[in-house]
């Protein structure tokens, strides 16, 4: 499943909403599970990979609330309400939906 | 905590070996998938391979290293291997292990935690 992302980059001030586009070439929605298999990582430079959010829209432990996962089957987005400083990162969306999982190309956020 | 500590990178000639490996704590590691994935220099993710946490020791790679890459593990020792042979200058990237998500819904390939990674470089 080919994971494709856009933009590749975004150029904001603090406060902005950014928005991030993941599309998969295929479904990721598993019907049986009533779930999309689909993540998305922060990756802060000089750092590893962050997991955010999991299942399209489940914000894992410990992750503000300005970031939200949402979409379906091939069409997602990741958005950042009211950026921070911290929040400069590249972002890559994750489909788990079937083997070998593939990432998108990032989206970089300044 | 969950802590994943990587070693083994190194810079190698093409065509030779290198075996990385992960030393885990903080959690059942039994219990968890674990997976390795590459970032190339100034690139994005790549995920590189996965070994599993039940009894039938599923192991999955990606086509860009399948026969030439093994992935490993000792549940005794809390550590992930991975054996790399007959390296290519594209296998250049820093190396992360990572915990996969306590199996749910089908899956752990969530990847829960990342370690800092360690640097492979093969070059002539």
């Amino acid at each position: 499943i080919v994971m494709t992302q856009s933009p590749d980059s975004l150029a904001l001030s603090l406060g902005e909403r950014a928005t991030i586009n993941c599309k998969s070439s295929q479904s990721v929605f598993y019907s049986l599970e009533n779930k999309d298999y689909l993540t998305w990582y922060q990756q802060i430079p000089g750092q590893p990979p962050k997991l955010l959010i999991s299942w399209a829209s489940i914000r894992e432990s410990g992750v503000p609330e300005r970031f939200s996962g949402s979409g379906s089957g091939t069409d997602f987005t990741l958005t950042i309400s009211g950026l921070q400083a911290e929040d400069v990162a590249v972002y890559y969306c994750h489909q788990y939906y079937n083997t070998p999982p593939t990432f998108g190309q990032g989206t970089k956020v300044e | 905590q969950v802590q994943l500590v990587e070693s083994g990178g190194a810079v190698a000639q093409p065509g030779t070996s290198l075996r990385l490996s992960c030393a885990a704590s903080g959690f059942t590691f039994g219990l968890h998938g674990m997976h390795w994935i590459r970032q190339a220099p100034g690139k994005g993710l790549e995920w590189v391979a996965v070994f599993s946490y039940d009894e039938e020791e599923t192991k999955y790679y990606a086509d860009s290293v399948k026969g030439r890459f093994t992935i490993s593990r000792d549940n005794i020792k809390n550590t992930l291997f991975l054996q790399m042979d007959s390296l290519r200058p594209e296998d250049t990237a820093v190396y992360y292990c990572a915990k996969g998500n306590y199996y749910e819904s089908g899956t752990y390939y969530i990847l829960e935690n990342w370690g800092q990674g360690t640097l492979v470089t093969v070059s002539s």
